[in-house]
């Protein structure tokens, strides 16, 4: 089974601030079947990111995947107040396995 | 707009079966999609339960395999989850979710429902 582990678990940041989340494999993840999901509290996660960089149809560009094989990176690029939410990488090459997921809170 | 609805029983005694379905709507089951649960203890993360295509053709998660069966019926378009020997552990809100056309990630959600194992 391919874990996968999200840092940090929580990242304490500023509208306007740029958001960085990583997630790492054990190991390497098949053809990039990895992606990043939104979940606000009460709400279903929601499809941000598939393959690590095609955004969801819907999704602002703000928001970016990017990396390959075992380490994954979800950029925000200037918060909004409505992205403080947590966020899940899941990869879907292997079975499927969700990341334990990242807190993004307002500071 | 494809829509999924979760329903089932909100309480399961210990030891029990978990029983839940999962109503499709705005398309259908039958296209070229994987449909899967998910699901989330309250305070913690997501765990992948087990896909089905309409087919029938599953795969589910090895550390819930022995106790998971998930089955489809195409003329209700619908699918279902059993969840059988259940335990405190089991207690989550469970989602369904469709495995997107173009790549299988879980492009569309349903509301979730919340299941509670309590005798």
């Amino acid at each position: 089974e391919i874990v996968l582990t999200q840092s940090p678990g929580t990242l304490s940041l500023s509208p306007g601030e740029r958001a960085t989340l990583s997630c790492r494999a054990s190991q390497s993840v098949s053809s990039s079947y990895l992606a990043w999901y939104q979940q606000k509290p009460g709400q279903a996660p929601r499809l941000l990111i598939y393959g690590a960089s095609s955004r969801a149809t819907g999704i602002p560009d703000r928001f970016s995947g990017s990396g390959s094989g075992t380490d994954f990176t979800l950029t925000i690029s200037r918060l909004e107040p409505e992205d403080f939410a947590v966020y899940y990488c899941q990869q879907y090459g292997s079975s499927r396995t969700f990341g334990q997921g990242t807190k993004l809170e307002i500071k | 707009q494809v829509q999924l609805q979760e329903s089932g029983p909100g309480l399961v005694k210990p030891s029990g079966t978990l029983s839940l379905t999962c109503a499709v709507s705005g398309g259908s089951i039958s296209s070229s999609n994987w449909w899967s649960w998910v699901r989330q203890p309250p305070g913690k993360g997501l765990e992948w339960i087990g896909e089905i295509y309409h087919s029938g053709s599953t795969n589910y998660n090895p550390s819930l395999k022995s106790r998971v069966t998930i089955s489809v019926d195409k003329s209700k378009n619908q699918f279902s989850l059993k969840l059988s020997s259940v335990t405190a552990a089991d207690t989550a809100v469970y989602y369904c979710a469709r495995g997107a056309t173009y790549d299988d990630a879980f492009d569309i959600w349903g509301q979730g429902t919340m299941v509670t194992v309590s005798s």
